[in-house]
This record gives C-alpha cells, structure tokens and sequence, in this order.
C-alpha cells in the first residue's frame, strides 16, 4: 500500500532555532495537512494545503510557521524560531479529495531545548 | 473541539469481537462517521467510514444507528495488534479538517 514518507524520524534543536519537517505525500495525492501530537495530548491539526496555497489553518500555525511544496514530491512545515513549546510528534498526511480519508505519516518527534 | 463522546478505555480478549461505541448526536446530514487508529505513538491510520448505510471492510464493521446519532466500530477477532487508541471522528463537505477527541483506548488481553 502506498505510505506517506517523514523525515527525520527525530529533530533535536535548540529553541531559536529554525526547524524543516519534510515530508512526501502520496503520489498522486492533492490535499496536504500538518498535524502535531503533544506528549499525553490530543492529535491536533494545524494546516491544509491546496493548489499551493493554505486552505485552513489553526491557531496554532502562527506566523512562526509556513509551509511549502518545493518541488512535485516534497511537503515541508518550517518552524521559523523555534520555542520549547513546539516540542511534538509532527504528522504529515494527505488525500485524494478533499474529505476523503488521510493517510498519515509516521511522524517527525521535534525536541526543542 | 470535539463532537463525538467515546468510553476512555476499553478492554477485549484475544479472538474476540471488539465492538467500540461512539455517540455523535450533532452529526449533520453530509457528514460522514470516519474512524482511526493510533497505535503507540504512530501516525493515525484509516479504519473505515460510513454515512448512513452499515460498512464492512478488510478490517472492521462500521454499524450506524437509522437516526445517526451513534455508531459502533467492530473489530470481528481482536489479536493483540489491535491496541491502540481509536478515535470516532465527524469529517464532512466543508470540514476539511479532522478534530480529534481523546477516543477510546483499547488494550487486547491474551
């Protein structure tokens, strides 16, 4: 079954710092979304993407973040200056169509210092 | 936040049938019932969604009440990889993103 690739599995960073997730979404997929999963807390989401543009966002995705589709394969979240409070597991995840069902990625576990 | 109440915890003999209920009385007409997964810390995994019609996958039963207003998710012989934490989420036209609640977590004894 095709699976949605994150990388790296692991990111230590010191706070201040910038940070790139990266990710590649199914192939043939078209929606993009960015969730993250505090230790202990509830999955939470944080973008859509669409046609190269946010679709929705969360109050979460400050001006801190942004996103972008480099290229015709990659998916990346950067974190501009990072705060201890980002530390998270980072989710990738894409779709078909638009509330069809997300194929998720294995994560990317960011620990800021 | 989340619009869908599930029982935080749950637990199934091995070979049994699993059946996790979800109460979601403020579905609206064009959204769809999805459930997924976590297991561990992983990424969420797909297991199955519905609208109104009972569904049946290579993995599990979705069985939606006539009035929508809940819905059982049915692992027909639980093994020990089913634990994980499953979540019964409303995803619909106009909702692009998913809201995930506590879900249920559900622990596989042998």
């Amino acid at each position: 079954e095709p699976e949605v690739t994150q990388t790296p599995s692991h990111q230590v960073t010191q706070m201040g710092q910038e940070v790139i997730l990266r990710c590649v979404p199914i192939s043939n997929h078209l929606y993009f979304y960015w969730y993250r999963q505090i230790l202990g807390q509830k999955v939470e989401f944080l973008v859509s993407f669409y046609n190269n543009e946010i679709s929705e966002k969360s109050e979460i995705f400050d001006d801190q973040f942004s996103v972008e589709r480099p290229d015709g394969s990659n998916f990346t979240l950067k974190i501009r200056s990072t705060k201890l409070e980002d530390s998270a597991m980072y989710f990738c995840a894409s779709s078909s169509r638009p509330n069809e069902k997300l194929f998720f990625g294995s994560g990317t576990q960011l620990s800021v210092l | 936040d989340a619009k869908t109440t599930q029982p935080p915890s749950m637990d199934c003999a091995e070979g049994r049938a699993a059946n996790l209920p979800c109460n979601h009385s403020t579905i609206s007409g064009n959204e769809y019932v999805y459930w997924y997964r976590q297991i561990h810390s992983q990424g969420p995994q797909y297991i199955i969604h519905g609208l109104k019609n009972n569904e049946t996958n290579e993995m599990a039963s979705l069985i939606i009440t006539e009035d929508r207003k809940s819905s059982t998710l049915i692992l027909p012989h639980a093994t020990l990889r089913d634990t994980a934490v499953y979540y019964c989420i409303f995803h619909g036209f106009g909702n692009e993103k998913l809201t995930f609640g506590t879900g249920t977590r559900l622990t596989i004894i042998p």
